[in-house]
């Protein structure tokens, strides 16, 4: 089966400009998890939707970064105005929605953002 | 306080050697389990090993087994027989039962150089 997309791979940006991110998820898969992984850190969640729902937005900056997913399919990512705290590497992930505690979640490769 | 904790940022290991990467972790919620991944440097996370706090028995998969310390909160992640291709960051991840959203919290990460 095809593994979690995601687009673009690399992104150069400068601060106070707007950049977004593209990811679609395993066929099937209910459950979507955007990661922000700063360099040397683990990822940390930034947002979970369940279906085209949001589940947890706890860790997302709201003041200038937002997500959809629309038709619970795709989701978009999007930071306006960027920081150059901001760079970072945002993962996608998928689960299949099973309510089973080993449930694993799949990744895709990322995109590497650097803000100048 | 800190939900997953790996205390080596850095390890090294003879090629055929077996290595321990450890990783502490702190809840209160009974059922949670906990999941090791690998990142190589492509960026993309792979799924490893997984451990449920109600099994009973270490979890293994090929050269990767976890020692659960369940007492000691711990579940290090030993790798046998070191592979060149073993050089990689891990990370160990815990996903907690009362988590509606079945999200993973990650720890900082371990390198693990193999030498030849």
């Amino acid at each position: 089966e095809a593994g979690v997309a995601q687009s673009p791979r690399y992104k150069i940006i400068e601060k106070r400009q707007s950049v977004a991110f593209w990811c679609n998820p395993i066929s099937g898969h209910a459950t979507l998890y955007w990661y922000q992984q700063i360099l040397g850190q683990g990822p940390k969640l930034l947002i979970q939707f369940q279906n085209n729902g949001v589940v947890d937005d706890s860790q997302l900056p709201k003041d200038r970064f937002s997500a959809e997913r629309l038709k619970g399919v795709d989701s978009t990512l999007k930071i306006q105005p960027a920081k150059l705290e901001d760079s970072a590497v945002y993962l996608c992930a998928s689960s299949a929605r099973t309510g089973r505690m080993n449930t694993e979640a799949f990744f895709g490769q990322g995109t590497r953002l650097t803000v100048v | 306080a800190q939900k997953i904790t790996q205390t080596q940022p850095g390890m090294f290991v003879q090629e055929k050697e077996a290595v321990t990467l450890d990783c502490t972790y702190d809840t209160s919620d009974p059922s949670y389990g906990l999941f090791w991944y690998k990142q190589p440097s492509s960026g993309e996370m792979i799924f490893l090993i997984y451990q449920g706090s109600y099994d009973q028995q270490n979890a293994t998969e090929g050269r990767y087994s976890l020692n659960f310390q369940k007492a000691r909160k711990s579940a290090n992640l030993v790798i046998s027989a070191s592979q060149l291709g073993d050089s990689a960051m891990y990370f160990c991840a815990m996903r907690e039962g009362r988590n509606a959203g079945n999200m993973l919290t990650f720890g900082g990460g371990t390198r693990l150089m193999v030498k030849p």
